[in-house]
């Protein structure tokens, strides 16, 4: 089986620009969820989708958006972007929501604001 | 306030050592998971387990949820085993540990 995809692999964007990021899970895994990682704040939960609902939250402001399409691809958006959103993005997949299945985590996407 | 606590930060070892990274959490949990990421970012998933003890190869996993407490045993260490451990528990959200970073000197 294919592992989970990310694209792109690399972004540079301004402050102020919204970005989008790609998800495509492994096949059959219905529950997709997203990360945000930074040097100063180490890894952090953005949210699960799960049935193309999000199903959990973390602590992040409006912002940080997302959604996931009837063949459980997901994206996740970033409007306004902020210098301190330069991250590496990290998503993963797994057969069912709620976090008591293995997490299958894709290369991720860096993101660089300036 | 941080929801999950490891120990040590950093840690290096002589091939062969046995190893261990501790991690303690003080939210009610219904999973406890260990990843590895190597240097580039890419994360593994370890074990997940709930109770007791999981065995992989070289690596054991334990937890004691009365302590709220969980360690990663990693025997006969290898340079291969050169990564960042991560702890993260589970309840509505991921909280995670900020890692150890693990080198094993050949």
């Amino acid at each position: 089986k294919a592992g989970v995809t990310q694209t792109p692999r690399y972004l540079i964007k301004t402050r102020g620009q919204q970005v989008t990021l790609s998800c495509s899970p492994i096949s059959g895994h219905r529950s997709v969820s997203w990360y945000q990682q930074t040097p100063g704040q180490g890894l952090q939960f953005l949210f699960e989708y799960f049935s193309e609902t999000q199903r959990n939250k973390g602590n992040f402001p409006g912002r940080f958006s997302g959604r996931q399409f009837s063949n459980s691809r997901s994206e996740m958006n970033v409007s306004t972007l902020e210098l301190g959103d330069s991250a590496l993005y990290l998503c993963a997949s797994s057969p069912n929501s709620g976090f008591l299945y293995e997490q299958y985590f894709g290369p991720g996407t860096r993101l660089t604001v300036t | 306030k941080n929801e999950v606590e490891q120990s040590p930060q950093n840690l290096t070892a002589q091939e062969g050592e046995f190893i261990t990274i501790n991690c303690s959490y003080s939210v009610g949990i219904s999973a406890l998971h260990w990843l590895q990421q190597h240097p580039g970012g890419g994360i593994v998933s370890l074990f997940m387990l709930s109770s007791g003890k999981k065995k992989h190869g070289r690596l054991i996993a334990t937890i004691n949820i009365q302590e709220k407490h969980s360690s990663l045993h990693i025997t006969a260490s290898h340079p291969r085993d050169s990564a960042v451990y991560i702890c993260a528990v589970t309840g509505n959200q991921f909280y995670f540990g900020t890692g150890t970073s693990l080198t094993v000197i050949p």
